[in-house]
């Protein structure tokens, strides 16, 4: 059972480069989001999708774009890297179905790190 | 924004017991519950609706006070892999499946 798939599981980037972090889920779910984690922050929304064609913004949304143009993908897109943008990134996407009992999945994370 | 965890960490022996809390300052629709441990991805306990339900899972239960809108994990006769850090993540109705969570305890059993 492949999940939710992040690639890349780690990540060095330079500070101004751009990058795409890439997620995949194989359980048809409509709900996909990302997250980040910082010590002592908790897991923070940055965008998240209802589904295909539909996206919007979590709590830290700035330095960072999304698209989601199937069901499967929600890739989530750095312009313009910054230092504090160094964090832990999940992944995670949900079922709505008929009612809102449906636990969310996580990835394994892309641990990145900004120079 | 961001539910409120209590204690922001807890050091057991094994077999003792602990309660985790979570509040909001808003009204919810329910309460979800993770267990991270470190360098891996959080997994899922448990979810608690409105209405004030008390769920269980292992040595694990939790319930949910809407009028007060907390939850509480209580973690019985703990083990060794209890230990890591536990998250509540809150959903509000009419939030388009949005979970906020909260800053994490984190749970250390000593044998």
């Amino acid at each position: 059972n492949a999940g939710v798939t992040q690639t890349p599981k780690f990540q060095v980037l330079k500070t101004g480069q751009s990058m795409t972090l890439q997620c995949a889920q194989d359980m048809n779910h409509e709900y996909m989001s990302w997250y980040r984690q910082d010590p002592g922050m908790g897991l923070r929304l940055i965008h998240y999708s209802v589904g295909a064609g539909i996206t919007d913004q979590g709590e830290v949304p700035n330095g960072y774009n999304v698209s989601r143009s199937t069901t499967e993908d929600f890739p989530l897109r750095l312009l313009s890297a910054a230092p504090s943008q160094t964090s832990v990134y999940f992944c995670a996407s949900r079922s709505t179905g008929t009612t809102s009992n449906q636990p969310q999945h996580f990835g394994d994370g892309t641990r990145l790190s900004i120079l | 924004q961001q539910p409120v965890q209590s204690p922001q960490a807890v050091i057991l022996r094994e077999g003792e017991d602990a309660v985790i809390n979570c509040s909001s300052s808003k009204a919810l629709y329910s309460v979800h519950w993770y267990r991270q441990k470190h360098g891996e991805a959080p997994v899922f306990l448990m979810i608690l609706l409105k209405g004030g339900e008390q769920k269980g899972h292992e040595k694990i239960s939790a319930s949910f006070n809407e009028k007060k809108q907390q939850s509480s994990l209580y973690l019985t006769a703990s083990q060794l892999s209890y230990s890591g850090t536990y998250f509540c993540g809150t959903e509000r109705g009419g939030s388009n499946y949005k979970l906020t969570f909260g800053k994490g305890t984190l749970l250390t059993v000593n044998p």
